[in-house]
């Protein structure tokens, strides 16, 4: 079964500093797709960053970018120059294919301070 | 174009009543996921539907939880009997048959049983 692991349960950062949350992953298919999510107090789910498994260049959207190491199954986001509204629940995310269901991991929250 | 609707926002229920929360997918989506957040916790995959059809509903709990997505009308999640230990909030998301593996997600339903 998949498994994903998020071994920072709180992470902090001061303003404009740049931070990396963890991500470990377990599987073994070939195929899948990986997601960062936050969700901020209001609770909705948001998607940060997606990966395909079969692209080898790292995902980067602004200020959020990942390193996505395949061999070693691991999909850790960096936030730059990290900003009050980035505070939230940040969980990282499994998919199998194209289709199927998200497997979470328990999350990582993160404080900002000013 | 509206994203995934979700309702009751809240809903509060006494022990051994019924609990129905609805979801409409984004237009276009024919595929709906329900996941359970706990408190402090991540999301736990519940059900993934397709009109009509239960396609994986491995995280469901055996008794007293139901789902469907009919032809017409929304997605429900029904939840007889209810405990307090099925407090907790209830997210459904969608995706289209094929896209970019990423699902939408609602803002999700808070049940609170007294």
């Amino acid at each position: 079964a998949q498994t994903v692991t998020q071994s920072q349960p709180e992470m902090s950062v001061q303003e404009a500093e740049t931070v990396t949350l963890s991500c470990t992953y377990d599987t073994s298919e070939s195929d899948y797709y990986l997601f960062w999510y936050k969700q901020p107090p209001s609770r909705q789910m948001i998607l940060v960053i997606r990966q395909e498994a079969y692209k080898q260049q790292n995902a980067t959207e602004n200020r959020f970018s990942v390193n996505f190491q395949k061999a070693a199954k691991s999909f850790s986001l960096k936030i730059s120059d990290s900003q009050l509204g980035d505070a939230a629940m940040y969980f990282c995310a499994y998919r199998r294919g194209s289709q199927g269901n998200l497997i979470f991991g328990k999350g990582t929250k993160l404080s900002v301070k000013p | 174009n509206a994203g995934v609707m979700q309702n009751p926002r809240h809903l509060v229920r006494r022990r051994g009543q019924e609990a129905r929360l609805r979801c409409s997918p984004m237009k276009g989506h024919s595929h709906v996921y329900w996941y359970r957040q706990l408190p402090e916790e991540g999301l736990k995959f519940m059900v993934y539907l397709q009109k009509e059809n239960i396609i994986d509903e491995s995280g469901m709990p055996k008794e007293r939880f139901s789902a469907e997505f009919p032809k017409e009308g929304p997605s429900i999640l029904r939840i007889q009997q209810v405990v307090r230990g099925d407090s907790a909030a209830y997210f459904c998301a969608s995706s289209p048959r094929t896209g970019t593996g990423e699902l939408f997600f609602g803002e999700g339903s808070r049940l609170t049983v007294l």
